[in-house]
């Protein structure tokens, strides 16, 4: 079933720019991770919230968490254009045994 | 090895014919899953591995589909009888518990 939806569905924006993505989910969690995507093929993993956590960075990377709202957001800061992938966001549900759910993507274009 | 490797990395079928996609994880990560990806869509869980526990096997979309992990490494996802609508990006990951997943590169299957 799919736990993460992701807002919006595709971003277009310029070179230096901030973007910022969004992901609300349904259940409680034990955390919240952030995956890119190139070119339709593996993930790659970015960043891990855990449910007691509000914000975290890594890099141009912040992601913040809400579980009251039970919503997400990631924001990259200072756009280039190699940024240009799809982002998923990935829930750890509060149960034990249970793999990552994925939302459906946000598409993000930088262009130069 | 240093990564997940998964292979074929293409695989054209015919209707009806079976498959065989294979999944090797990183070394000493107890936990391997399998997913799918439709056309810009996002991923689909198949099924999950961890350590010696039964697999959750509950993401399998009909028993055409099965996975056997032998001793704790490779798995092999296979499916029977293909059909047009199994055509897809299956991606393999595999984590230590609680971690974010490390991604294969994936095998897109088509079935003509």
């Amino acid at each position: 079933s799919q736990q993460g939806e992701e807002d919006p569905q595709a971003l277009s924006i310029q070179e230096g720019e901030n973007a910022t993505m969004n992901c609300s989910y349904k259940t409680s969690i034990n955390n919240l991770q952030w995956y890119r995507q190139n070119s339709g093929r593996g993930l790659v993993h970015l960043i891990l919230i855990r449910s007691n956590e509000r914000e975290k960075h890594s890099g141009r990377l912040r992601v913040t968490l809400d579980t009251s709202k039970k919503s997400s957001s990631l924001l990259i800061t200072a756009s280039r254009a190699a940024d240009t992938a799809s982002y998923f966001c990935a829930t750890d549900p509060n149960q034990a045994g249970t793999a990552l759910i994925f939302g459906k993507g946000t598409t993000l274009s930088v262009s130069s | 090895g240093a990564g997940v490797s998964q292979s074929p990395s293409n695989k054209v079928t015919e209707k009806g014919k079976d498959v065989e996609l294979r999944c090797d994880p990183i070394s000493g990560h107890t936990a391997l899953y399998w997913y799918r990806q439709s056309l810009g869509q996002g991923l689909e869980f198949l099924i999950y591995f961890q350590g010696n526990s039964a697999p959750d096997k509950s993401g399998l979309p009909s028993d055409r589909f099965s996975a056997e992990r032998t001793g704790g490494s490779v798995s092999t996802l296979t499916i029977q009888r293909t059909q047009q609508e199994d055509s897809a990006v299956y991606l393999c990951a595999s984590s230590l518990a609680g971690n974010g997943y490390t991604f294969g590169s994936g095998t897109r299957l088509t079935v003509v």
